[in-house]
């Protein structure tokens, strides 16, 4: 079956560090990949996403890479902010008409001034 | 625009009594999906409504969960003689369509504590 498995929080770290979440996949056949992203009291919104190997996601200053050689799509910001606290899901989507996306478990995130 | 509301936005019952909780998608999106979030957990999915056809919900964890969705609109999700275990955030999320174009867009959740 597809399982996501992503690193696990709490990350703290102070404004303007580089971020880095972990993300890798195991999927049957090419999997669609996604970051969604749940600010406090909010549903959780599409963050980016990569429909096949090599594809760079982007948005927000947020990049990820599908890389289908190590199964990853890690989550990369050069310099985040104090509003990019958050928890951070990573999800695919694999098969041909398929609409259940699998979720990793979430990782928190929070910049400190 | 409207977004996907839920309702209630917590709901806090007693084990064994049953609760109703309450998905409007956005206007013209055929896809509807619930979501639970645990604890600790992930997003696990429960059941999924696409336009008329019948509904996948193999995701459901136990006959004491249901949900209807009518008029290809509004969704409920009922939980029947609720235990602890089902303490968690409830998510609703609607689509357009489903794959990769159809970016699922989600509620905020029903929080639901079962004491």
């Amino acid at each position: 079956g597809n399982s996501v498995t992503q690193m696990e929080g709490p990350v703290t770290l102070s404004e303007e560090a580089f971020l880095t979440i972990n993300c890798t996949y195991t999927a049957t056949g090419y999997p669609s990949l996604f970051w969604y992203v749940q600010y406090p009291g909010e549903g959780l919104q599409l963050l980016l996403k990569a429909t096949k190997a090599d594809d760079k996601g982007s948005n927000k200053g947020f990049e990820a890479t599908y890389r289908k050689e190590t199964t990853s799509f890690h989550l990369e910001k050069g310099s985040v902010q104090v509003s990019d606290s958050a928890v951070y899901f990573c999800a695919l989507i694999s098969g041909a008409g398929s609409y259940q996306l699998t979720f990793g478990k979430g990782t928190k995130l929070s910049v400190i001034p | 625009g409207a977004g996907v509301s839920q309702s209630p936005s917590n709901k806090v019952t007693e084990k064994g009594k049953d609760v109703e909780l309450r998905c409007d998608p956005i206007s013209g999106h055929t896809a509807l999906y619930w979501y639970r979030q645990s604890l600790g957990q992930g997003l696990e999915f429960l059941i999924y409504f696409q336009g008329n056809s019948a509904p996948d919900k193999s995701g459901l964890p136990s006959d004491r969960f249901s949900a209807e969705r009518t008029g290809g609109s509004v969704s409920t999700l009922t939980i029947q003689r609720t235990q602890q275990e089902d303490s968690a955030v409830y998510l609703c999320a609607s689509s357009l369509g489903t794959g990769n174009n159809s970016p699922l867009h989600f509620g905020n959740g029903t929080r639901l504590t079962v004491t």
